[in-house]
């Protein structure tokens, strides 16, 4: 097991509502990454904060948006939901922006309907 | 851009045989190149990465990968594979010039027989 958690484990929302999702990084890691994963699909990237500061975006409408805490946990939120965002959001932490592996928390279910 | 491909939804193997999940990528430069596996209900778990150097990569749990510059591979492999192997496999790529977001693959589902 990674030091990266997640919360909630699993979440339903309705059709144009809003949602916030947590993630506490590892121990020592400043950048956090955000990446959706869709049911049979490979995670696909929303944004990366590096040291409080969104610093890469993925393919994403404005309605996703985070934030980073001086303690480097983060926040994912979604705006206005759709059920095409029913899916696994999963938060990666890593120790800055080099070369290293990302770790990633368990996930967060979020069902919209 | 960059990309990723798995060719194989799915591969199969007895318990003991060897064990390939293929990768192919497309970045601008020289990539960084990584390997996750997943589990049902779980988050994606790290196996191995290639940054630089040998082009063999030994990893977590007994996997290697080959990193193949020329035909852009980078295949997953371990000699004798387990039934507690079976889960989701992900090959991701990063350009050097990309920050740190990871571009996955599709995504390759293996299945170990006893």
């Amino acid at each position: 097991e990674t030091g990266v958690t997640q919360s909630p484990t699993h979440l339903i929302k309705t059709r144009g509502q809003q949602v916030t999702l947590r993630c506490s990084s590892q121990s020592g890691h400043n950048t956090v990454s955000w990446y959706q994963q869709a049911l049979g699909q490979g995670p696909q990237f929303i944004f990366q904060y590096y040291r409080e500061e969104e610093n890469g975006r993925g393919n994403f409408p404005p309605r996703f948006s985070g934030l980073q805490f001086p303690n480097y946990s983060s926040e994912l939120n979604v705006n206005a939901l759709e059920l095409d965002d029913s899916a696994l959001y999963l938060c990666a932490s890593s120790p800055g922006q080099g070369q290293g592996e990302q770790y990633f928390g368990p996930g967060t279910r979020l069902t919209v309907t | 851009a960059q990309s990723v491909a798995q060719p194989e939804d799915q591969v199969n193997v007895a318990e003991g045989n060897p064990l390939t999940v293929k990768c192919t990528y497309s970045v601008s430069g020289n990539p960084y190149l990584f390997w996750y596996v997943q589990y049902p209900n779980r988050g994606l778990q790290f196996l191995l990465k290639y940054i630089t150097g040998d082009n063999l990569v030994k990893g977590s749990y007994g996997f290697e990968a080959e990193f193949n510059k020329s035909q852009t591979s980078f295949h997953l492999k371990k000699p004798s594979a387990l039934v507690s192997d079976s889960a989701l496999y992900f090959c991701a790529v990063r350009g050097r010039a990309a920050g740190n977001k990871l571009t996955f693959g599709g995504g390759t589902r293996v299945l170990v027989k006893p």
